[in-house]
């Protein structure tokens, strides 16, 4: 079963831009969630998605959005970038979350803002 | 909201030996807690996961304990190899729901040859 996919791996954008990132779940995983990963602040949630509905937000700003298509792939989009934006942004697949079942991550995005 | 806390930063031993690391938390005690490898440049790997119920688990020669009195989970690795060097998160649900994970800072573990 092929893992957790997230495209692109790498990325440079510059101050006020926006950006977007793509995560395929693990083939029949419906629960989503995203996180941001920084030397500072560690992995950190950023929101979760089941059936096309985000259950759950992490404390960031709204320029942090989110969604999920029917097929379980979600996408992420921030927009007006900051230098501070820049961090290894993960999704983690599961079955369903708010069970104990596992996360798998994937690979990551690498974002970097100038 | 819930806090997690990890040992150490770093944490270097010699290959052979055994490697623990804490893993503390505040304000509710979970219903289980789970603890990740995560190597550089890549994501976690979920590792073990350890309920309220049970005091100990175990997967080949990696041990997890859960002390809901001490608000502690204690991860042992024996007979530790350069190849069990990376970073090791817990995480644990941050409410009753499980929907919103909480991580710890991570420990950083250096096995020597």
């Amino acid at each position: 079963k092929a893992g957790v996919t997230q495209t692109p791996r790498y990325l440079i954008k510059t101050r006020g831009q926006q950006v977007t990132l793509s995560c395929s779940p693990i083939s029949g995983h419906r629960s989503v969630s995203w996180y941001q990963q920084t030397p500072g602040q560690g992995l950190q949630f950023l929101f979760e998605y089941f059936s096309e509905t985000q259950r759950n937000k992490g404390n960031f700003p709204g320029r942090f959005s989110g969604r999920q298509f029917s097929n379980s792939r979600s996408e992420m989009n921030v927009s007006t970038l900051e230098l501070g934006d820049s961090a290894l942004y993960l999704c983690a697949s599961s079955l369903v979350l708010g069970s104990t079942d596992t996360q798998y991550f994937g690979p990551g995005t690498r974002l970097t803002v100038l | 909201s819930q806090k997690i806390e990890q040992n150490s930063e770093a944490l270097n031993i010699q290959e052979g030996k055994t490697a623990t690391l804490t893993c503390n938390y505040t304000n509710y005690s979970p219903a289980y807690l789970q603890w990740y490898r995560q190597d550089p440049g890549r994501g976690p790997v979920f590792l073990l996961l350890i309920r309220e119920n049970e005091k100990e688990k175990r997967k080949e020669r990696l041990k997890v304990t859960f002390d809901t009195t001490l608000k502690q989970s204690l991860f042992h690795i024996t007979a530790s190899q350069p190849a069990d060097s990376a970073t090791y998160l817990c995480a644990l649900p941050s409410d009753n729901y499980g929907q919103n994970f909480v991580f710890g800072p991570g420990t950083r573990l250096s096995v020597l040859p």
